[in-house]
Parts: structure tokens; sequence; C-alpha cells
């Protein structure tokens, strides 16, 4: 059975930084790729980013590139996502995801339950 | 970036109804199309995939066509668990775009 399960989320002071972490398990870690979405409270949801199985090319929103980092450990099936120079707007929660191929222009065929990140003082 | 519109934002049906979701795309996509269901509290969930292909495992009420820059999810006899939100999303190009979701509520 495929899970992704999140971890790292919590509140956060704006200009801060946070390191989310997704567990993968019941399949071949290294031959999907990964994507983080995410959704701010009560509204739609929102690529953020994402890396092929290999880890060598990633992708990025414009909302987040430059502050945000995504990558993947292959030997311990885990996808991370370095958050810096948060803002209120980052709020959200952000789903682990995994694209049905190896490709992030896929369809998202598993969630995972998401982890909170709130960016307040 | 591509623009996904999806209509109508909200929509209240009765059970056994058929119900229609759009949603448009700012310049064409071919057939890189994908829905999903997100119920209150929970994750999305893959209904169709690539404009029209069943996913297994959920119910054959769920349809979609389309392609280009139209495309529609259509569900057959609406039942009371089909309330939830529903997002198109594109995998044509990057950057990845949704829709930005149709609430469908059931009387």
């Amino acid at each position: 059975e495929v899970q992704l399960v999140e971890s790292g989320g919590g509140l956060v002071q704006p200009g801060g930084s946070l390191r989310l972490s997704c567990a993968a398990s019941g399949f071949t870690f290294s031959s999907y790729a990964m994507t983080w979405v995410r959704q701010a409270p009560g509204k739609g949801l929102e690529w953020v980013s994402g890396i092929s199985g290999s880890g060598g090319s990633t992708y990025y929103a414009d909302s987040v590139k430059g502050r945000f980092t995504i990558s993947r450990d292959n030997s311990k099936n885990t996808l991370f996502l370095q958050m810096n120079s948060l803002r209120a707007e980052d709020t959200a929660v952000y789903y682990c995801a995994r694209a049905a191929v190896g490709v992030v222009t896929a369809e998202i065929d598993y969630w995972g339950q998401g982890t909170l990140v709130t960016v307040s003082s | 970036e591509i623009v996904l519109t999806q209509s109508p934002d909200f929509h209240s049906v009765t059970p056994k109804e058929k119900v229609s979701i759009a949603c448009r795309a700012t310049q064409t996509i071919g057939n890189s199309l994908h829905w999903y269901q997100q119920k209150p509290d929970q994750s999305p969930k893959l209904l169709i995939k690539y404009a029209s292909q069943s996913i297994s495992g959920v119910p054959s009420r769920f349809s979609g066509s389309g392609s280009g820059t139209d495309f529609t999810l259509t569900i057959n006899s609406l039942e009371a668990e089909d309330a939830a939100t529903y997002y198109c999303h594109q995998s044509s190009s990057l950057p990845i775009t949704f829709g930005q979701g149709t609430r469908l509520e059931i009387k």
C-alpha cells in the first residue's frame, strides 16, 4: 500500500525557516517524480515544487522560487522541502504527492494527509 | 502559465441528478487534464486522468471528456457522498496549475 506521511509543519515567524519531510513507503520511491502542493485555509490547490525520480531535475512555482528548495533522499525514501524567508502568504497545508510516472508533468495518483505551516508573529 | 477556469464555482444539486463541471484552459493542453475530488478535511483523490481515462476504484458514474482547451467532468446519478470540491489540473507544461475548484452541495 502506498503511503506518504508528511512531518515538520508548525508555527514560524515571518522571515523564518522550516523543513518539511515526507516519508514514502509501499512503492519504489526512486522511480517516481514527487511534488509538493499547498492549500491555504479555505482556498484551492497550488502546485509548489516538483522533483524527478533521480533528484537531478527540480522545478518551482514563481511564488517560491529562490526561497524554497526541494530535495529527496532515495536511500531513505524521503522527500524534503526546505522553506526559507517565509511569508504570511505561505500559510497553508502542504501536501506531499506522487506523480504517477517518473516525470513531474503527470497526474498525481497519491497524496499525503498534509502538514500545516502557519507563518505568523 | 496556463490558467484553468472552472464553472460553476458552486453547484447545489439533488440526489440522482446529473451534473457537469467545466474546465477551460487559456491555451491548448491536448488531453493532459486530470480531475480530483476533495472532501472536507481530506486530501484530494484522483478521479479521472488524461481527460477521459477512468481510475480503478472510482465509481463509474464519474466520467470525463474534452480535449484542447475545453473539458468536462460529468457525474451521473449523484449520491450524497459526492458532496465535495472538485478540481481540474493540467500537466501539459510547467508550472503545473489547478482550477479554482467547484464546490458541489447535495440538497
